[in-house]
C-alpha cells in the first residue's frame, strides 16, 4: 500500500517567509511524528500527534514553528519568519499506535532558506 | 542532546564482507531501534530489540543488546553494495517516559564497494 507522502520535496525560501510543509501518514495510523534532521543537530524530534491532537510539543524549537493535524491524517507543519538555521530536511512519520514502535518514514521535505 | 551514539561515524568495507556498527545511549530504554537511511531521505526501520532480549535476527541483519554495557550493536553479514546507507540507532525514554519519542544517534555511513 501507500507509505508516507510529503510535499514539497523540496522548498527554496526567502529569510522572512514562512513555509507550509505537508504530510500524508499511512491510512489508518493513529500517531503521526514530525523529525528535523540537520547537519549539525543530527536527527530531532519536534512533535507527536495522536489523532488530531499533539500531547508532545517538546520538540519545536521556538515559536515561529507549529503544527496541526486535521481528520485525524494530513498533518501540517508552518515555520513563520523562516530563518537560515531553519534550513534542514524535515521528515515525517507514521506508525498505527503510540504503543507500535514502528515508525514508517516519508522521504522528507529539504528547506532551504536563503 | 543525543541519546544514541553510532561508531564509526563511516565504514567502508568490500561486498561479501561482513559490518558491524555499535550504539551507545546514556538512559534506560525499554526498545532500541535500527533504521536504514539512502541518500539523506526518508529512513527504513530494521529491527527493534527489546530491553529484556539480548539477540535478534532478521535475514542478514543480526542485532545484540547489552543493557548493563547501554550498548548495541548491528551486524550485517554478505554485505551488498545495495546496503549502502547510513544506519541509526534509536531509542526511546524507557520506563517512566515515552515509548514514542525516538531519540537518533547521528548514525553510520556505511559504504559497501563492489
Amino acid at each position: 500500500g501507500a507509505g508516507v507522502s510529503q510535499s514539497p520535496s523540496n522548498k527554496v525560501t526567502e529569510k522572512g517567509k514562512d513555509v507550509e510543509l505537508r504530510c500524508d501518514p499511512i491510512s489508518g495510523h493513529t500517531a503521526l511524528y514530525w523529525y528535523r534532521q540537520s547537519l549539525g543537530q543530527g536527527l530531532e524530534f519536534l512533535i507527536y500527534f495522536q489523532g488530531n491532537s499533539a500531547p508532545d510539543k517538546s520538540g519545536l524549537p521556538s515559536d515561529r514553528f507549529s503544527a496541526e493535524r486535521t481528520g485525524g491524517s494530513v498533518s501540517t507543519l508552518t515555520i513563520q519568519r523562516t530563518q537560515q538555521e531553519d534550513s534542514a530536511v524535515y521528515l515525517c512519520a507514521s506508525s498505527l499506535n503510540p504503543s507500535i514502535y514502528e515508525q514508517y518514514f516519508g522521504p522528507g521535505t529539504r528547506l532551504t532558506v536563503t | 542532546s543525543q541519546q544514541g551514539e553510532e561508531d564509526p561515524q563511516a565504514l567502508s568495507i568490500q561486498e561479501g564482507e561482513n559490518a558491524t556498527m555499535n550504539c551507545s545511549y546514556k538512559t534506560s530504554i525499554n526498545n532500541l531501534q535500527w533504521y536504514r537511511q539512502n541518500s539523506g531521505r526518508g529512513l527504513v526501520h530494521l529491527i527493534l530489540i527489546r530491553s529484556n532480549e539480548r539477540e535478534k535476527h532478521s535475514g542478514r541483519l543480526r542485532v545484540t543488546l547489552d543493557t548493563s554495557k547501554k550498548s548495541s550493536s548491528l551486524l550485517i553479514t554478505a554485505s551488498r553494495a545495495a546496503d549502502t546507507a547510513s544506519y541509526f540507532c534509536a531509542t526511546d525514554e524507557g520506563s517512566g517516559g515515552s515509548n514514542y519519542k525516538l531519540t537518533f544517534g547521528k548514525g553510520t555511513l556505511l559504504t559497501v564497494n563492489p
